[in-house]
């Protein structure tokens, strides 16, 4: 089936880089994501990666595909308070039947950073 | 800021109550969602309308009732609900039904059902 994890807690010092890390199980992705939430806030996008790539920066955030294991994995350079949050990874599929994506959300990796 | 907003951002309601959540957006979308974030399940898309016709309901209970009267506006109309209905409930909007990533997400309205 389809299927998306992440460990749910992750503490940091701030300053550390932090490395978040998701698996999928559906090899037929098109876009890979990576999303924020802060307390009482909605979903803010972080950054995605197109299933053919392997990397992706974007100043202090790092995304890295491995498609053969099916893992994603955000990194967070330089750690401050204000990363601390809830992090989702998700995959769209598209589906041939409807001609839309079909998005599947992992249940969130709470990051927490320590001053 | 993104551009959608949803009110109320708290809400409270027994079982036998009616109410309904509302979301508006700035942005001169054509597509909005409904979006479930509850704490025991990750985010699940309720449903989606696409130049204010409903073109997606993932299975959703009919206690809940979306309504689309234009395109900047979405409600989602709650009657009857169960405790396990406690959630977020998140309002998104895009200009067309791209990818997730072309989606404005709105903050929220955290429901409670006593």
């Amino acid at each position: 089936g389809e299927d998306v994890e992440q460990s749910l807690f992750l503490s940091v010092r701030e300053g550390d880089s932090s490395v978040i890390n998701c698996t999928y199980t559906d090899s037929s992705s098109t876009y890979l994501y990576w999303y924020k939430q802060e307390p009482g806030a909605g979903l803010q996008l972080l950054t995605y990666i197109f299933s053919n790539m392997d990397m992706k920066q974007d100043q202090r955030l790092t995304v890295l595909l491995n498609k053969k294991d099916k893992h994603l994995s955000l990194r967070i350079a330089d750690t401050q308070t204000g990363d601390s949050a809830i992090y989702f990874c998700a995959e769209s599929l598209w589906i041939k039947e409807t001609s839309y994506d079909k998005v599947i959300f992992g249940p969130g990796t709470s990051l927490s950073v320590i001053p | 800021e993104t551009g959608v907003t949803q009110t109320p951002r708290h809400l409270v309601m027994g079982m036998t109550n009616k109410k309904s959540l509302k979301c508006e957006q700035h942005l001169g979308h054509n597509a909005m969602y409904w979006y479930k974030q509850s704490a025991k399940k990750p985010l699940e898309l309720m449903f989606v309308y696409s130049l204010e016709e409903r073109v997606e309901n993932n299975s959703v209970p009919s206690r809940f009732s979306p309504e689309c009267p234009n395109s900047s506006h979405l409600f989602l109309h709650l009657h009857t609900l169960q405790p396990e209905d406690s959630a977020l409930y998140l309002c998104a909007s895009s200009q067309d039904r791209q990818g997730l990533h072309t989606q404005y997400f709105g903050p929220g309205t955290r429901l409670t059902v006593l």
